[in-house]
């Protein structure tokens, strides 16, 4: 089956520094991948995703790449706001016999951005 | 804004009790996901309806029920609540069992004291 594993936090950053967050995957095949946010006190929101090899998500000035050589989906965004601190999460998606089942989450990353 | 809609915002309950959660989803979404999220952890899947029935399920006991109605909205019913309950409850909806992508709701934070 799939697997993913994303570096956890906290990750600490001043405003306007260059943001990575590590996602990496294996897989028999090529999932969809995705990277969510969760905002304080809200649900989660899909920042971004990307279905095949050398697509590349991007929104709000977050971009992520599907590279297959390096099986990794890295979250960037240039230059980070306050506004940014959030937990991001970058789930597995796997379909099962019946159907897709749920995304299967780690602990997500915890991003503090510093004025 | 995702269109799913969760309802009550806040619960306390006692320990014992039972609780239901509602969701609604987007329009158009036959396929409803749930999710229990403890502090400080992501997301665990509860389990998924699809036009109905119950499709899919992760590694949660029988107390844990829901239902699909007609016009695919949800319930996530939970009896004899335990402490380790009290966790923030999400409902994600998509288009098609098949379809990757998940829209959340913004949560039920459930107590349990």
């Amino acid at each position: 089956g799939n697997s993913v594993t994303q570096m956890e936090g906290p990750v600490t950053l001043s405003e306007e520094a260059f943001l990575t967050i590590n996602c990496t995957y294996t897989a028999t095949g090529y999932p969809s991948l995705f990277w969510y946010v969760q905002y304080p006190g809200e649900g989660l929101q899909l920042l971004l995703k990307a279905t095949k090899a050398d697509d590349k998500g991007s929104n709000k000035g977050f971009e992520a790449t599907y590279r297959k050589e390096t099986t990794s989906f890295h979250l960037e965004k240039g230059s980070v706001q306050v506004s940014d601190s959030a937990v991001y999460f970058c789930p597995d998606f796997e379909y099962s016999g019946g159907g897709a089942d749920g995304l299967t989450f780690g602990k997500g990353t915890h991003l503090i951005i510093q004025p | 804004e995702t269109g799913v809609t969760q309802s009550p915002t806040h619960l306390i309950k006692t320990r014992g009790q039972q609780v239901t959660l509602r969701c609604s989803s987007q329009s158009g979404h036959n396929t409803v996901s749930w999710y229990q999220q403890a502090l400080g952890q992501g997301p665990q899947f509860i389990f998924q309806y699809y036009r109905e029935e119950e499709n899919g399920r992760g590694n949660f006991p029988p107390r844990f029920s829901g239902l699909q109605f007609p016009n695919y909205s949800s319930e996530l019913n939970v009896n004899a609540l335990e402490l380790d309950d009290s966790a923030l409850y999400l409902c994600a909806s998509r288009l098609g069992s098949f379809e990757n992508i998940q829209y959340f709701g913004a949560g039920t934070r459930l107590s349990v004291l």
